[in-house]
């Protein structure tokens, strides 16, 4: 029953691989998020999509690119793979509209490129 | 200088000791998020606030919007929260994070 789910929770590939983590939340949110941690441990929001349509697109690469096939789904697919992208990576969801806008995260995806 | 600002940076404190985390922001923002990331990785979510105080159990937040600042305080710590603690700040359609603030709690 857990509420954001991200696979796989671990991958470790080569440079200029292609890529894919996938997220699933099943509270019913309509607001979902990409985030990346660098090594630094600073975070840093990517992607919000809202009812699948985007809403925030930080300065990312246009190698990286989110797919939200339904509310309850938002895919993060990397071209090209490159040393930098190196980092973990979490979904995270929420419901626009209620009071809080609390955000609830998945586990994290940690990405390591050789 | 950062949009978002957390004091201290790294905190030691004895079990039971009253912590105060604070986060200084220099943007017009909606809401502010406090965060707390376990030394396993996971997140979760603490606060979400626009305005006054909020208290969960042992946690209090408030926020000054017209001061640009936010504090987090624990109250009779424990050493299961030793955790980064992280401020986001949520403005037009951008999310800015905080560098966190490490605390350790010690037994």
């Amino acid at each position: 029953d857990t509420a954001v789910s991200q696979t796989p929770k671990y991958l470790v590939t080569q440079m200029g691989n292609d890529k894919s983590i996938k997220c699933e939340q099943n509270l019913g949110h309509d607001t979902m998020y990409w985030y990346k941690q660098d090594s630094k441990k600073f975070l840093k929001i990517m992607f919000s999509y809202n009812n699948k349509e985007l809403i925030i697109n930080e300065t990312v690469p246009n190698r990286f690119s989110p797919k939200s096939p339904d509310k309850a789904h938002l895919n993060l697919h990397i071209n090209s793979l490159e040393l930098g992208d190196s980092a973990v990576y979490f979904c995270a969801s929420s419901q626009r509209g209620l009071a809080a806008n609390e955000q609830f995260f998945g586990p994290g995806t940690r990405l390591t490129v050789l | 200088k950062n949009e978002v600002e957390q004091s201290p940076q790294n905190l030691t404190a004895q079990e039971g000791e009253f912590i105060t985390i604070n986060c200084s922001y220099s943007v017009g923002i909606s809401a502010l998020h406090w965060l707390q990331q376990h030394p396993g990785g996971g997140i979760v979510s603490l606060f979400m606030l626009s305005s006054g105080k909020k208290k969960h159990g042992r946690l209090i937040a408030t926020i000054n919007i017209q001061e640009k600042h936010s504090s987090l305080h624990i109250t009779a710590s424990h050493p299961r929260d030793s955790a980064v603690y992280i401020c986001a700040v949520k403005g037009y359609q951008k999310v800015t994070f905080g560098t966190g603030t490490k605390l350790q709690v010690i037994p």
